[in-house]
Order: C-alpha cells, then sequence, then structure tokens
C-alpha cells in the first residue's frame, strides 16, 4: 500500500565498507528523487532521475551513484563509507509539483 | 539562483496558542509554493500548496497565503494541538527542482 517505500529504515555500518539503499514507488511517477538530511534537519537535493534518465545531480561525492533500472525504483550505492556520511537519507517520487516522500533510511558510520 | 528562507526555530507554544512561521522566498519565474511537515520518524508529507499570487492554501486548520509583493507564504494556525508538534518546511518549486528552507521544529506542550 506504501507509494513510496525505501529499505532499510536502518543501517548501521562501519566506515569503509558499501552499502546500498532502495527505493520504490507504487505511484506512476516519473520523476524520482534521492535527499539527505543532516542532524539540523537541514534538506539538500542529491539526485533526480526522470523516466530513467539523470537530470539533477548535485555537488556530491562520486562515491555516491545512483541507479534506476526502471521508472519505479531509484537504488542509492554508496561506496568507502565515511563518517560524514551519517544522516536520514529520503528518497521521493512528484508529480503534478507534489512531492511524496519514503519514511527515510537512517544511516549510521561508526 | 532560486531560494527559500524560513524563520530559525525551535518554537516552543503551550496548547490553543496561535502560531506563525514566517517564510520568503526568491525565484526568476512565477514558482508555486509549499509547505511541508515532518512528524518525528517519519518523512515529509504535504501540509498545503499556493500556485499563483493572492492564493491561500489551507489544510488542518493550517493557512498559508502566496503574497507576491513581499514574495512571503507565511504559515499560521489560529489554534495549535500538542499533536502538531513536527518539523514544518517551506518550499518552491519552477519546475523539476524543488528548493527547501531550513525547517523550523515546532513542539506544542499541553
Amino acid at each position: 500500500d506504501t507509494a513510496v517505500s525505501q529499505t532499510p529504515k536502518y543501517l548501521v555500518t562501519q566506515m569503509g565498507n558499501d552499502k546500498s539503499i532502495k527505493c520504490e514507488q507504487n505511484l506512476g511517477h516519473d520523476t524520482m528523487y534521492w535527499y539527505k538530511q543532516d542532524s539540523k534537519k537541514f534538506l539538500k537535493i542529491m539526485f533526480s532521475y526522470n523516466n530513467k534518465e539523470l537530470i539533477i545531480n548535485e555537488t556530491v561525492p562520486n562515491r555516491f551513484s545512483p541507479k534506476s533500472p526502471d521508472k519505479a525504483h531509484l537504488n542509492l550505492h554508496i561506496n568507502s563509507l565515511e563518517l560524514g556520511d551519517s544522516a536520514v537519507y529520503f528518497c521521493a517520487s512528484s508529480q503534478d509539483e507534489k512531492l511524496f516522500f519514503g519514511s527515510g533510511t537512517q544511516l549510521s558510520v561508526l | 539562483g532560486d531560494s527559500v528562507t524560513q524563520m530559525e526555530g525551535p518554537v516552543t507554544l503551550s496548547e490553543e496558542a496561535f502560531l506563525t512561521i514566517n517564510c520568503t522566498y526568491t525565484a526568476t519565474g512565477y514558482p508555486s509554493l509549499f509547505w511541508y511537515v515532518q512528524y518525528p520518524g517519519e518523512g515529509l508529507q504535504l501540509l498545503l500548496k499556493a500556485t499563483k499570487a493572492d492564493d491561500k492554501g489551507s489544510n488542518k486548520g493550517f493557512e498559508a497565503t502566496y503574497r507576491k509583493e513581499t514574495t512571503s507564504f507565511h504559515l499560521e494556525k489560529g489554534s495549535v494541538q500538542v499533536s502538531d508538534s513536527a518539523v514544518y518546511f517551506c518550499a518552491l518549486t519552477t519546475g523539476n527542482q524543488f528548493y527547501f528552507g531550513t525547517g523550523t521544529s515546532l513542539t506544542v506542550i499541553p
């Protein structure tokens, strides 16, 4: 039933590891996003895909690589995790100027 | 470039108090304006929107009016409840990209 679902909800890992976060939307939207929210709740756009094509790629380390196998999925892979990557990552989709967010993945890098 | 500035928090109010959260924007085109709300442990969800000057968005007792002359979209509620405790984000879009304010944390005490 969930419109935008992302997994896992919590991710605890060591520095230097590689991890992935998965996102799926069942709303039929063409555009999907990844946002990063820091501990002060500041929300920063990372990537945006429209119908599997990358349209926004903000200044993000190239250790972060999004992958969109189809327009309903936008996964985020992170290589060589660093302490500063600890944050909550939100997937979202949009249509008609409305954003629909997943419930977030809290990433803790130790 | 386009941007949103909203008042810093945190804001603490007693139940039934009047709420105002200020938001101003800068945009080159004619943006649509939004308020999103984030409850603890959840993703952002759309609270209300306005698409043109003098439009008023409203939902769940919250209101905001699109003021082009002052480039503002202040959020108001006449009588807050404990259940309104959340982080509130002002946002705009002129196309596929959304710009968010830094968020204002609201705590309502009984």
